[in-house]
């Protein structure tokens, strides 16, 4: 079965550091392209990072330069480095694959990571 | 790069009908947008693809025969037929876009908040 599960997800407070992890099984994490999408309370989705099955790395505007999205192939694990957090990156943090195929919605989704930046 | 806009709810009563309406910004008429079902406390579940043409390659594993696509002008449509229990979620649209550069990103809707009556 394909499956994400994501970890890591906590209080932390305005400035400090967090390192999200999504643990992938039926599929390999480094043969795909792979993301964060975020949702902040009462909103909608938005994405955030995309690592290429090559190794390229994008981010989304409102955390270029404090993300950093990796992985580890010996683990099939996805990591985002949060630095420098701030209140508004307050979220459910999901980990996502684009789907291998000619279609490249994304297929599947974890369970969510809550990531809380409060004082 | 393109806005997604959705009404923020709907409602329909079990066993009735109803079309979620996800509008793309002017200009991105011939972009294709996917929907995903969010049931409270999981995270988003593919299912499928709408362009003007209609539906998309396939759609996600497990969605019943009930759902069903259109795409017109700027709107992409999301029908459920026979709505049942388990259709009470949120119903987000997504596109990507490549803006010359070379990486694609993610937009999504605001997502719309399904009651069953």
């Amino acid at each position: 079965e394909v499956q994400l599960v994501e970890s890591g997800g906590g209080l932390v407070q305005p400035g400090g550091s967090l390192r999200l992890s999504c643990a992938a099984s039926g599929f390999t994490v480094s043969s795909n392209y792979m993301s964060w999408v975020r949702q902040a309370p009462g909103k909608g989705l938005e994405w955030v990072s995309v690592i290429y099955s090559g190794g390229s790395t994008y981010y989304a505007d409102s955390v270029k330069g404090r993300f950093t999205i990796s992985r580890d192939n010996s683990k099939n694990t996805l990591y985002l480095q949060m630095n420098s957090l701030r209140a508004e990156d307050t979220a459910v943090y999901y980990c996502a694959r684009e789907a291998p195929t000619e279609y490249n919605w994304f297929d599947p989704w974890g369970q969510g990571t809550l990531v809380t930046v409060s004082s | 790069q393109p806005v997604l806009t959705q009404p923020p709810s709907a409602s329909a009563s079990l066993g009735a009908s109803v079309t979620l309406t996800c509008t793309l910004s002017s200009g991105y008429s011939n972009y294709k947008v996917d929907w995903y079902q969010q049931r409270p406390g999981k995270g988003p579940r593919f299912v499928m693809r709408v362009g003007t043409g209609g539906i998309v390659g396939s759609k996600g594993d497990g969605i019943p025969d009930r759902f069903s696509v259109l795409g017109s002008g700027l709107n992409r449509y999301l029908t459920i037929k026979n709505i049942q229990e388990e259709d009470e979620s949120d119903y987000h649209c997504g596109a990507d876009h490549g803006s010359g550069s070379n990486f694609v990103y993610w937009v999504f809707g605001g997502g719309t908040k399904l009651t069953v009556l």
